[in-house]
C-alpha cells in the first residue's frame, strides 16, 4: 500500500516571500500521479498542481511549482510571492495509474499561515 | 459550469439514528469518490464508483456504511446506527471516466451527539 507523509503540521511565511512545503511518499509502483490540494476554511479541496511520475520536468502553475525527486520519493511544493489568499491547509496526495485503483491517498496536511 | 454539490452542508444527528448524505457530481463525470476527513484519521478514502458500480469499497469502515449511485449521477452515502466516531466531514469528488484529476464538493459536516 502507498503512504504519503507530510512532516510539517504548520508553516508560516511573510506575505510576498517564498515557502516550501514538504511531502514524501512510499510506493512500489514505477508510474503514478502526485498532487497538491489546497483546502481553505470553506472546506472545498482545490487542486493546486499535479505531477506525472514519468515526466522528469517539474510541474509549474503560476506562483506554484514542485520539486519532484523520484529516486528520493519526494514531492515538495514551492509557493512564490505568497499572498493572503494562499492561507489554507495543503494536502499532498498520491494516485496509482491502475484502472480500478484511482483513489487518492493523502498526507496529513500542512497548515499554512500568511503573515501580513 | 456547476461543480460538485453536496447536501446537506451540515447535519447533526443523535447517536443510533440513520443518516443519508447526497452528492451530485459534475455533469458527465462517470467516476465518483467518497472520502472522510476526521481529526483522528485525516483524509481517508471510502468508496469509488465507475458508473453505477462500485469496483472499490475497500475504505468503508464497517457494514453500517453503504453507498449507492443511480443513473450514473447522484450518489447517496448512508450511515446506519450512527456512532460518535462517525463525526467527520464527508467529501465527494468526481472525475471524467477515471480521469486523473478529481474535483471535490464542499463536503457535509456530520456531527453525532
Amino acid at each position: 500500500a502507498q503512504t504519503v507523509t507530510q512532516s510539517q503540521p504548520e508553516m508560516s511565511v511573510q506575505e510576498a516571500e517564498t515557502v516550501t512545503l514538504s511531502c514524501t511518499y512510499d510506493t512500489s509502483e514505477s508510474d503514478y500521479y502526485l498532487f497538491w490540494y489546497k483546502q481553505p476554511p470553506s472546506r472545498q479541496m482545490i487542486l493546486v498542481i499535479r505531477q506525472e511520475a514519468y515526466k522528469q520536468q517539474n510541474a509549474t502553475e503560476n506562483r506554484f511549482s514542485v520539486n519532484f525527486q523520484k529516486a528520493a520519493k519526494s514531492f515538495s511544493l514551492k509557493i512564490s510571492d505568497s499572498q493572503l489568499g494562499d492561507a489554507a491547509m495543503y494536502f499532498c496526495a498520491y494516485r496509482s495509474p491502475n484502472f480500478g485503483n484511482e483513489k487518492l491517498t493523502f498526507g496529513t496536511g500542512t497548515r499554512l499561515t500568511i503573515i501580513p | 459550469g456547476a461543480g460538485v454539490s453536496q447536501s446537506p452542508s451540515n447535519k447533526v444527528t443523535e447517536k443510533g439514528k440513520d443518516v443519508e448524505l447526497r452528492c451530485d457530481p459534475i455533469s458527465g463525470h462517470t467516476a465518483l469518490y467518497w472520502y472522510r476527513q476526521s481529526l483522528g484519521q485525516g483524509l481517508e478514502f471510502l468508496i469509488y464508483f465507475q458508473g453505477n458500480s462500485a469496483p472499490d469499497k475497500s475504505g468503508l469502515p464497517s457494514d453500517r456504511f453503504s453507498a449507492e449511485r443511480t443513473g450514473g449521477s447522484v450518489s447517496t452515502l448512508t450511515i446506519q446506527r450512527t456512532q460518535q466516531e462517525d463525526s467527520a466531514v464527508y467529501l465527494c469528488a468526481s472525475s471524467l471516466n477515471s480521469g486523473v484529476e478529481q474535483y471535490f464538493g464542499p463536503g457535509t459536516r456530520l456531527t453525532v451527539t
